[in-house]
């Protein structure tokens, strides 16, 4: 079955870097675009960007357009997200999950268990 | 953008639960709910407005097209106590709408 695992906690300082992980497993990597979404404490859901996992074409949120790079391995199934120059409120769970389809509507049906990014001083 | 309404409600067991979502403007049947329960992710309920995400429980439908769209839960269950989403697939950068806490009277 299609399953979605992300790398664990991190706790890091204003003016850090993070990098999320995000491996999939239980179907073809490469045909489902991979998206990442966060969700600060006690918050709604704001997606962050996508990648198409066979070409490595990527699309951001223009809020974090200068800040986050998504990237894949398709040898290893795994999608990353780095987040650069964090504040206090990108403090978040980040969440990466998949494209309910090949292609078309960007519905998100398998989802990682989440990723605490705790950014402070 | 998406609005949804109310923001929290408090039914008893067995009510008939509707959630409203309304876009700024019309995307068609374009639209999926989502359920979050407390320190979980996000779990697709309803797509293409309509559609039931296999392995949900038949409680629960969606209907609407343009620019407003309802889920429905018919009989409320105790374990449907968590915070619904409504997202919009189509335009960068996807969107979502602000939440609406369910919890049992």
């Amino acid at each position: 079955q299609v399953q979605v695992v992300q790398s664990g906690a991190e706790v890091k300082k204003p003016g850090a870097s993070v990098t999320v992980s995000c491996k999939a497993s239980g179907y073809t990597f490469t045909d489902y675009y991979i998206h990442w979404i966060r969700q600060a404490p006690g918050q709604g859901l704001e997606w962050m960007g996508r990648i198409n996992p066979k070409s490595g074409n990527t699309f951001y949120a223009n809020t974090f357009h200068d800040r986050v790079t998504v990237t894949r391995d398709t040898s290893l199934s795994t999608v990353y997200m780095e987040l650069r120059g964090l504040r206090s409120d990108d403090t978040a769970v980040y969440y990466c999950a998949r494209n309910l389809t090949p292609e078309g509507l960007y519905f998100l049906d398998s989802w990682g268990q989440g990723s605490l990014v705790t950014v402070s001083s | 953008q998406l609005t949804q309404s109310p923001s929290f409600l408090s039914p008893s067991v067995g009510d008939r639960v509707t959630i409203t979502c309304r876009a700024s403007q019309d995307i068609r049947n374009y639209l999926a709910w989502y359920q979050q329960k407390p320190g979980k992710a996000p779990k697709l309920l309803i797509y293409s407005a309509s559609a039931l995400q296999g392995g949900v429980p038949s409680r629960f439908s969606g209907s609407g097209s343009g620019t407003e769209f309802t889920l429905t839960i018919s009989s409320l269950q105790p374990e449907d106590v968590a915070t619904y989403y409504c997202q919009q697939p189509t335009t960068y950068p996807l969107t979502f709408g602000g939440g609406t806490k369910v919890e049992i009277k």
